[in-house]
């Protein structure tokens, strides 16, 4: 069974930090994962979508890898901003089984001004 | 916005009443999620939708009913709910299943 986790749960930068928020994963089979932020309240913005072939995508400040063999993602945020406070969510696209997204618990990001 | 609306934002029923969920895109997707969120858990998928056909219920109790009557709206029903059952629904679209998703704002659920 398919099992996600995210570490840390949350973290308090100051603004102007460049910061990694990782997602570990149990099994190997994934179809892609994707990298979501959820503003309190609010639903799922997605921010990055990496397919079980790739290493690597990008967007802006962001950059996502993904290591299929040891289980891990890496969501890098560059020069971190107030307005990139919230929580940010990994999602795991299994092929196990059925086809379906497992979720992790999410980091809940705080960048202080 | 993301293009997918979510009626409505805020509901509050008994556990007796019988209430539904509406869930609307037009982007033109063809697979159509509900999912929950609850409170320290992580995010559940529930039904999936794929051209209208139902293809995947994550083992979820009969008290929720989906329907999905055409690709651009999904309902929940929703009756006889227990206090757990609170929680955020959450709503979301994809072109094809398994390619990047677009979520609905949430409907925030308290049943008493």
């Amino acid at each position: 069974k398919q099992e996600v986790t995210q570490i840390p749960a949350a973290l308090s930068v100051p603004e102007g930090e460049n910061l990694v928020l990782n997602c570990s994963f149990t099994d190997s089979a994934i179809y892609n994962l994707q990298w979501f932020r959820q503003d309190p309240g609010k639903g799922l913005t997605s921010l990055l979508l990496i397919q079980s072939s790739q290493r690597e995508q990008t967007s802006g400040r962001l950059n996502a890898s993904l290591d299929k063999s040891s289980g891990r993602s890496t969501l890098y945020i560059a020069a971190s901003q107030p307005g990139d406070s919230a929580t940010y969510l990994c999602a795991v696209g299994t092929t196990s089984g059925t086809y379906k997204y497992i979720f992790g618990t999410g980091t809940r990001l705080k960048v202080l001004a | 916005e993301t293009g997918v609306t979510q009626t409505p934002r805020h509901l509050v029923m008994g556990m007796t009443n019988k209430k539904s969920l509406k869930c609307e895109q037009h982007l033109g997707h063809n697979a159509m999620y509900w999912y929950k969120q609850s409170a320290k858990k992580p995010l559940e998928l529930m039904f999936v939708y794929n051209f209208k056909e139902q293809t995947e219920n994550n083992s979820v109790p009969s008290r929720f009913s989906p329907e999905c009557p055409n690709s651009s709206h999904l309902f929940l029903h929703l009756h006889t709910l227990q206090p757990e059952d609170s929680a955020l629904y959450l709503c979301a679209s994809s072109l094809r299943q398994f390619e990047t998703q677009y979520f609905g704002p949430g409907t925030r659920l308290l049943v008493l």
